[in-house]
């Protein structure tokens, strides 16, 4: 398996302008999870799904942002419009239910600089 | 809070040495697991602990749980240049076992 797809892995864009993320699970995984990193804050998680479903979003900064997930395979989180401090590098994990093993598989994260 | 609370929040040491680092919590948990993280990459899962496990080993490293005190520990054996990074601690809450809350990590230096 190729592992949690993220595109793209850079982004760069001006304030205001919408900015969508990425996001392949790994196949058969039924958990989605959406984070963001910065120095400032740490790890954040953002939002999880659980077969497609959000299940928690109360990590959402804003309405600015929103995510979906319109099957098992895809997700993306927008941000809409977005502003210099939402640079930010933002990471997808995915996990499966196994028992009580809940182990996520990071994606290599793409890196959003907002001018 | 779910969020674990490592310490310390920086180590520096020698290459061949031991690196230990602690991971404190609040709330009851299915188990404990940790990450690490390379410099501008995603985390890498490295270990997991069960909450009926007190010990256990993979390779150099070695975790331990004590669920009376809701701490955790992981020592690194004879540490490597590539062991570089920062390690992290996500309890896995029994209320939300599939959420993961990060602390902001131990950043680990092994000097060549």
């Amino acid at each position: 398996d190729a592992g949690v797809i993220q595109s793209p892995r850079h982004e760069v864009t001006e304030m205001g302008q919408e900015v969508t993320l990425r996001c392949k699970p790994i196949s058969g995984h039924d958990y989605l999870f959406w984070y963001r990193q910065t120095m400032m804050r740490g790890l954040e998680l953002l939002i999880y799904f659980n077969n497609n479903v959000p299940i928690d979003d109360s990590g959402m900064p804003e309405d600015r942002f929103s995510a979906k997930m319109p099957n098992a395979s895809f997700s993306t989180l927008k941000i809409q419009p977005s502003e210099p401090r939402d640079s930010a590098v933002y990471f997808c994990a995915s996990s499966l239910t196994s028992g009580s093993s809940n182990e996520q598989f990071f994606g290599p994260g793409t890196r959003l600089t907002v001018l | 809070s779910q969020q674990g609370e490592e310490d310390p929040q920086a180590l520096s040491i020698q290459e061949g040495e031991n690196a230990t680092m602690n991971c404190s919590y609040k709330t009851s948990i299915n188990n404990l697991q940790w990450y690490r993280q390379n410099s501008g990459r995603g985390l890498v899962h490295l270990i997991l602990i069960r909450s009926n496990e007190r010990e256990k080993h993979s390779g150099r490293l070695r975790v331990t749980l004590d669920t009376s005190k809701k701490s955790s520990s992981l020592l690194i054996t004879a540490s490597r240049a590539a062991d570089t990074a920062s390690y992290f601690c996500a309890p896995a809450a029994v209320d939300s076992s599939y959420k993961l809350i990060f602390g902001s990590g131990t950043r680990l230096l092994v000097r060549p």
